[in-house]
Order: C-alpha cells, then sequence, then structure tokens
C-alpha cells in the first residue's frame, strides 16, 4: 500500500527565513504528488503538483524518484505562509484516484 | 474557480440516529467525488469513491452498510451515517473531480463537523 511520510508536526521560522517542508512517499507505481494548503479556518487548497512544475506563491517542490520525496521549498518565508501543509499522493495521476494524504506539517512564521 | 460546498457545516446527533451528509459541486459536473474522514490533529484519510450513477467504491475497514454513499447527479454526492454512536464523531470533507481547464483536479469542500452524542 502506498504511504505519506511528513516527518515535521510543527516548523517554526522567522520571516525571510528559508523553507522546506519535507515529504517522503512510498509506492511501487509511478504517483503523482501534491502540497495541499489548509489556511485557519479555510479548506483545502491546492498549492501545487510535481507534473506541472510551477511555482505557486513563490513555493516549488521537485520530485526525486531516486529518494522518493517530493519537498516544498520557498526561499523567503512570508507571515502569510502561516498554514497547515498536506503532502498527498494520487496512484493514478489527476484527479482520478482518492489521495493518500501524510499527517501534515503546521507551519508558523515568525515576525 | 471550481466550488465545492457541504451541508451541513455541523451537526450534532443522538446516538442510534442517522445523519446525511450533502457534497455539491457549485459550477461544474463531477463525475466522480471522494469522502474523507479526519479525526482531530490527524490527516484525511480516504474513505470512498463515489462515482455517478454507480456504486461506490470503499476503502478497506469502511463500513458500506454504516456510511452509505449515494451520487444521484453529476453535482451531488450524499453520505450518510447510520444508526452514528460517538465513535462517528469526526470531521467528514469530500472532493470533487473536475476535468475543467485542461487539468484533471480535486477540489475540496469545506467539510462538516459531526458529533454524536
Amino acid at each position: 500500500a502506498q504511504r505519506v511520510t511528513q516527518p515535521e508536526k510543527l516548523l517554526s521560522v522567522f520571516k525571510g527565513a528559508p523553507v522546506e517542508l519535507k515529504c517522503n512517499y512510498s509506492y511501487s507505481g509511478s504517483p503523482e504528488l501534491f502540497w495541499y494548503v489548509q489556511y485557519s479556518r479555510q479548506r483545502l487548497q491546492l498549492l501545487l503538483r510535481h507534473i506541472s512544475r510551477e511555482s505557486i506563491k513563490g513555493f516549488t517542490a521537485d520530485l526525486n524518484k531516486g529518494e522518493t520525496s517530493f519537498h516544498l521549498k520557498k526561499p523567503f518565508a512570508q507571515e502569510e505562509d502561516s498554514a497547515m501543509y498536506y503532502c498527498a499522493l494520487s496512484r493514478r495521476g489527476g484527479g482520478a484516484d482518492g489521495l493518500t494524504f501524510g499527517k501534515g506539517t503546521h507551519l508558523i512564521i515568525q515576525p | 474557480g471550481a466550488v465545492v460546498s457541504q451541508h451541513p457545516s455541523w451537526v450534532i446527533c443522538k446516538s442510534g440516529t442517522s445523519v446525511k451528509i450533502e457534497c455539491r459541486s457549485l459550477d461544474f459536473q463531477a463525475t466522480t467525488m471522494f469522502w474523507y474522514r479526519q479525526f482531530p490533529k490527524q490527516s484525511l484519510m480516504l474513505m470512498a469513491t463515489s462515482n455517478e450513477g454507480s456504486k461506490a467504491t470503499y476503502e478497506q475497514g469502511v463500513e458500506k452498510d454504516k456510511f452509505l454513499i449515494n451520487h444521484a447527479s453529476l453535482t451531488l454526492s450524499t453520505l450518510t451515517v447510520t444508526s452514528a454512536h460517538p465513535e462517528d464523531s469526526s470531521f467528514y470533507i469530500c472532493s470533487a473531480r473536475t476535468l475543467g481547464g485542461g487539468t484533471d483536479t480535486q477540489y475540496f469542500g469545506p467539510g462538516t463537523r459531526l458529533t454524536v452524542l
């Protein structure tokens, strides 16, 4: 069975500092990986997905198949980045499959 | 953008009663919707996949007779928690699949908090 691991429950960094949220996965096939963000009192929103290779709100994530990782990075953190971040995996890609989520990392950006 | 709504946003019921939760795609048609469950301070866990016009597919360990899913139209899926007990108290979240804009994406509803007394 597939699994997504986010080792950090809580990550606190100062404004302007670099941020890296770790995500590792296990799945025997070729999954699609996503990062979802949940701001306080809001619903889950798609932040980015590995196939699009975009930078959203300054965040990037590169799929490393050798290390089975999909870490989320931002060079300079902003206070509005404070939120809950979930890494997720889809076995068949896109929206065809229910997602397997990691436990989430609560990112706090201190002023 | 694609919007998914859930109703009610929260519900309190007595043990032994049944509760229905609706998930609607407001501005798009969704042939596939998903139901997740989130316990406090834990991650989302997929419960079932709901396809319009066919039976839902349940994940291992999810009781299909307890969590009845109906996807009667392209914009509505319902989850009925039958004979609810306190251990069913949780946050239930749905998502809907859209192929709009050339992308294949799931959009999430705001969730429904169920408390069973």
